[in-house]
Order: C-alpha cells, then structure tokens, then sequence
C-alpha cells in the first residue's frame, strides 16, 4: 500500500523557521510535492522535488532523501499569512499523486 | 494560462436529493482531470479521474458518479445524497509541464443534511 506520514499540527513564532517533515513508502517513485492549503481554500502548488537535495524557492526550500524516504518543507522568517495546511504528496509514474493528510501550521506573534 | 471553474461555490442539500457538480478548465487541451474530497479535519480522497472524454476511472466505490461529456468539462454527480457526502469537492487538472502536479479549482462545500 501507499503510506504518506507528515505531523498533525505545528506551531511556530513569527520570524522563526520551522521545518515539516513527511515520511512516505509508495510503490514508484516519480517526485515529491509539497502543497499550501489556507483554511477554506484549494491546496496550491509550492514544490517539486525529483533528484535528491535542497531545492529553494525564496522564504521557501524542500529537501528530499529518496534511500531514506524522506522529505521536508522549510519555512524561513515564518509569516502570519503562513498559518494553513502543508500537505505532502509523492507521484508513483502513474496520473495519480498519492497525498498525506497534511500538517497544520499555526503561526503565532 | 491554465484556469479551473468549479460551481457551485457552496451547496446545502437535503439528504436523499441529487448532486451534480461542475467544473470546466481554460487554456489547455485533454487534460487529465480529477475529483477529490476533503471531509472536515481529514486529508484528500481521490475519488474520480478521466484522461479523455467519456474516460472515467474510479478510484473508491461510492454512490458518487462522474462523466466528461466535453474535453474540459468534468462533471460529479450522486442520485441520491449521504450524510457522509458532505464535504469539500475539489476538481483539478494534471500540469501538462511538471507530470503528476496538481492544479486546483476553488472547490465547492457540500453540506449534506
């Protein structure tokens, strides 16, 4: 079977960082993808990651190690507007992505 | 640039009523396009997925059905409505660049009661 494990929750300072991890076990591999998802809203794409290492996007950076089956989202000077859902997803080769449950990040002054 | 309509934004249904969800994509040509379902407090369901007109894959049995009647057209429907229907109804199209990518339409919230 699929199996995707990212936190439930987190809870961060403004201006701080905080990391999110997600553990997965998929038959194929073909990427790693990291969604935002405010509250109410549609998830939107954040990143992709195919080879392993760091790949950064501005405030935002995504680590994968594909022999350790691992990945994690980096969240640099943490803003109020990043409170939502970040939800982790691994591409098998097929139409189908597989998606975690998501981890809530609740951002506070 | 690729844009995805959902309608309704909300519904509120009785239980036993019909549902028919739409959602129509811009700028591109044969996606691939999906329904999911978020319940309150829990992850993505993947519940239908078409690569082409009239190509429907099902991904868990439910008493949910869909149909692509047009290209980019990708319509959810149930005869009857459950309370466990209610939910948050995603539709989305496969990026045509980045393979597996998901691109979502604003969603419509179901309420079943």
């Amino acid at each position: 079977g699929q199996n995707i494990d990212q936190p439930t929750e987190m809870t961060a300072t403004e201006g701080a960082i905080v990391q999110i991890n997600c553990t997965y076990q998929t038959s194929g591999f073909n990427g790693l993808f990291w969604y935002q998802q405010h509250a109410g809203e549609a998830p939107t794409f954040l990143s992709y990651n195919v080879l392993d290492g760091l790949e950064e996007k501005g405030r935002f950076s995504s680590f994968l190690s594909r022999s350790k089956g691992y990945s994690y989202l980096l969240l640099k000077e943490l803003q109020m507007k990043d409170s939502a859902s970040y939800l982790c997803a691994v591409g098998r080769g097929s139409y189908i992505p597989t998606f975690g449950r998501g981890t809530s990040l609740i951002v506070h002054p | 640039s690729q844009t995805i309509h959902q309608w309704p934004a909300t519904l509120v249904q009785p239980v036993g009523s019909p549902l028919s969800l739409e959602c129509t994509v811009e700028g591109t040509s044969n996606p691939n396009l999906y329904w999911y379902r978020q319940a309150a407090g829990r992850g993505l369901q993947l519940l239908f997925y078409s690569v082409g007109i009239g190509q429907i894959s099902s991904e868990v049995p439910q008493n949910l059905s869909a149909s692509r009647p047009q290209d980019r057209q990708f319509i959810l429907s149930s005869k009857k409505l459950l309370l466990s229907d209610s939910g948050f109804y995603l539709c989305a199209l496969e990026s045509e660049t980045m393979k597996e990518t998901q691109y979502f339409g604003p969603g419509t919230r179901l309420l079943v009661l």
